[in-house]
C-alpha cells in the first residue's frame, strides 16, 4: 500500500530554471493538495483539488502551477524557480473536501539558487 | 500575531517522562483540532483527532481541547525514544481539509 508518492525527494535548481514535482495516491482520493513547510512558518497550502479537473488557490500559490487530469495524479509546477521558493513542499490527500484527515508523502526538498 | 502558536522547542525529556505539548490559538470558531506526529525526512501523520472541547485518548496518547482557553494539549504518558519527532497541531472551522491552519510543530526529543 503506497499511499502518497512523492518524486523527486531532493532538487537543485537554479533561479529562473523550471520544473515539476510529481504526487501521486493510490488510495482513490478525491481531494489533493500542496503544501510548503519553512522553519518557524507551519504548513501552508499552496493549491489544492477536490478531483479531476478541479483546481483551485490556496494561502500561497504564486509561482505555482498545478492541474489534475486523473484522480491519482496532482503534480506541482514551479514556472520560473526563485531563491523564496526553497523549501519542503508536501503532498497531501484525503477521502474528500470536507475531511481533513490528510495523508501527506514524504516530501520533496528543493532548494534554488 | 499569528492565528495558532505552538512552542517550536527543542523539547528533551527522559525516557518513560510524561510529556505535554501545547498550542493557543485565536480563532473562536475552530472546532476541530488535530495532532499530527512527523518523524525527521518524512511526511507529516495523523496522531490525534478531536471535535470541540473535552479530551480524547488512545493509547498512551491524551489530546486535551480547552475551548474557553484557546488552549490545547497532547499528553504522551511513558515517552519513548520512539516517540522522537516533532508534533504540529492543526485546526479548522468547518471540517474542511482546505480550511486546516497548521502551528509550526514542536520538536521532541525522548533520551534512551
Amino acid at each position: 500500500n503506497a499511499g502518497v508518492t512523492q518524486t523527486p525527494k531532493f532538487q537543485v535548481l537554479k533561479t529562473g530554471q523550471s520544473m515539476t514535482l510529481q504526487c501521486a495516491q493510490d488510495m482513490n482520493h478525491e481531494y489533493m493538495s500542496w503544501y510548503r513547510q519553512d522553519p518557524g512558518m507551519g504548513l501552508r497550502l499552496i493549491h489544492y483539488s477536490v478531483g479531476a479537473g478541479i483546481t483551485d488557490q490556496g494561502e500561497v500559490p504564486n509561482g505555482y502551477n498545478v492541474s489534475r487530469s486523473t484522480t491519482e495524479d496532482f503534480p506541482l509546477r514551479l514556472l520560473s524557480a526563485a531563491p523564496s521558493q526553497t523549501s519542503v513542499y508536501f503532498c497531501a490527500s484525503s477521502s474528500g473536501l470536507n475531511n481533513e484527515k490528510l495523508f501527506f508523502g514524504s516530501g520533496t526538498q528543493l532548494s534554488v539558487l | 500575531q499569528k492565528e495558532v502558536e505552538q512552542d517550536p522547542g527543542p523539547l528533551s525529556v527522559p525516557e518513560g517522562a510524561i510529556v505535554s505539548l501545547n498550542c493557543t490559538y485565536s480563532n473562536s470558531a475552530f472546532q476541530y483540532f488535530m495532532w499530527y506526529r512527523q518523524y525527521s525526512r518524512k511526511g507529516p501523520e495523523l496522531l490525534m483527532y478531536t471535535y470541540s472541547s473535552g479530551n480524547k485518548e488512545d493509547g498512551r496518547f491524551t489530546a486535551q481541547v480547552d475551548k474557553s482557553s484557546k488552549y490545547i494539549s497532547l499528553f504522551i504518558r511513558d515517552s519513548q525514544p520512539s516517540d522522537s519527532a516533532t508534533y504540529l497541531c492543526a485546526m479548522s472551522e468547518s471540517g474542511s481539509a482546505r480550511q486546516l491552519t497548521f502551528g509550526s510543530g514542536t520538536q521532541l526529543t525522548v533520551l534512551p
